[in-house]
C-alpha cells in the first residue's frame, strides 16, 4: 500500500514552453501533497505544500506564478512549470500524506526529470 | 526551527564491513527523525523512523539507527554492507505542518 506515482518520469522541452507533472496517490487518499526540487548531487528542497481543494502554500523564494500547483482531488496534484527555462531543469519529486494511518508519513513518488533546452 | 547535519558527504566501505552514516539534529522539541535512501534517478525510500518510542530503531535491509538525545545524534548503521546499499542517504527531521527538512545527503560507496 501507499504508492505514489509521477508522470512523466522524464521530459525534455524547449525554452519558453510549459510542462505539467502529475502526482497520484494510487491506493490512499492524499489530503496533503508536497512538491520538492532536487538539483544534481544536492538535497531535496521543499517548494510548496498543497491541501486538497485549497491554494498551495509556497516556500520562500519559490515563484507561485512560475510553478503552478493544483490539488483538485484527493488522489491527484499537478505541478506546471510555466515558460520553462534551462535553469528550471531539475529533478522534481512529489510526496503525499493521507489521513488516519497514513497521516504521519510522507510517501514519495519516483520523481520527474525535467530538462529544458 | 529544525535542522539536520549530515557529517559526511561521502562514505566508502568494503563489502561485508560495517556502515556508519552520521547525522546530528537540532530541534526545539522532541523530534521525529527519518532516514531515506535514494538510488540513482529514483525516488526516496523510507529506511526507518524515530517518533519518540524506542531509541534504537530497526529498519529495512538490516539498517538501524539510535536516537541519542544527549548527543543530538541519529546515526545510521548496518553491520555488513552489500553492494546494493550503494546509494544516497538522507537524514530528515519533521517539523510543524508535517514539513520535512532534509540533510545534505551522504553518498555511500561500497567496494568489492
Amino acid at each position: 500500500g501507499a504508492v505514489v506515482s509521477q508522470h512523466p518520469s522524464w521530459v525534455i522541452c524547449k525554452s519558453g514552453t510549459s510542462v505539467k507533472i502529475e502526482c497520484r496517490s494510487l491506493d490512499f487518499q492524499a489530503t496533503t501533497m508536497f512538491w520538492y526540487r532536487q538539483f544534481p548531487k544536492q538535497s531535496l528542497m521543499l517548494m510548496a505544500t498543497s491541501n486538497e481543494g485549497s491554494k498551495a502554500t509556497y516556500e520562500q523564494g519559490v515563484e507561485k506564478d512560475k510553478f503552478l500547483i493544483n490539488h483538485a482531488s484527493l488522489t491527484l496534484s499537478t505541478l506546471t512549470v510555466t515558460s520553462a527555462h534551462p535553469e528550471d531543469s531539475s529533478f522534481y519529486i512529489c510526496s503525499a500524506r493521507g489521513a488516519g494511518g497514513f497521516y504521519n508519513e510522507q510517501f514519495f513518488g519516483p520523481g520527474t526529470r525535467l530538462t529544458v533546452l | 526551527a529544525q535542522s539536520v547535519t549530515q557529517l559526511d558527504s561521502h562514505v566508502s566501505v568494503s563489502e561485508g564491513t560495517p556502515v556508519l552514516l552520521r547525522c546530528n539534529y537540532s530541534s526545539s522539541y522532541s523530534p521525529s527523525l527519518f532516514w531515506y535512501v535514494q538510488h540513482p534517478n529514483k525516488g526516496l525510500q523510507l529506511l526507518l523512523k524515530y517518533t519518540s518510542a524506542a531509541t534504537l530503531v530497526k529498519g529495512i535491509n538490516g539498517f538501524e539507527a539510535e536516537f541519542k538525545k544527549s548527543e543530538t545524534s541519529f546515526h545510521l548503521t548496518k553491520p555488513s554492507a552489500h553492494m546494493s546499499d550503494a546509494a544516497e542517504y538522507f537524514c530528515v527531521v519533521r517539523g510543524g505542518g508535517n514539513k520535512l527538512t532534509f540533510g545534505t545527503g551522504t553518498q555511500l560507496k561500497v567496494e568489492l
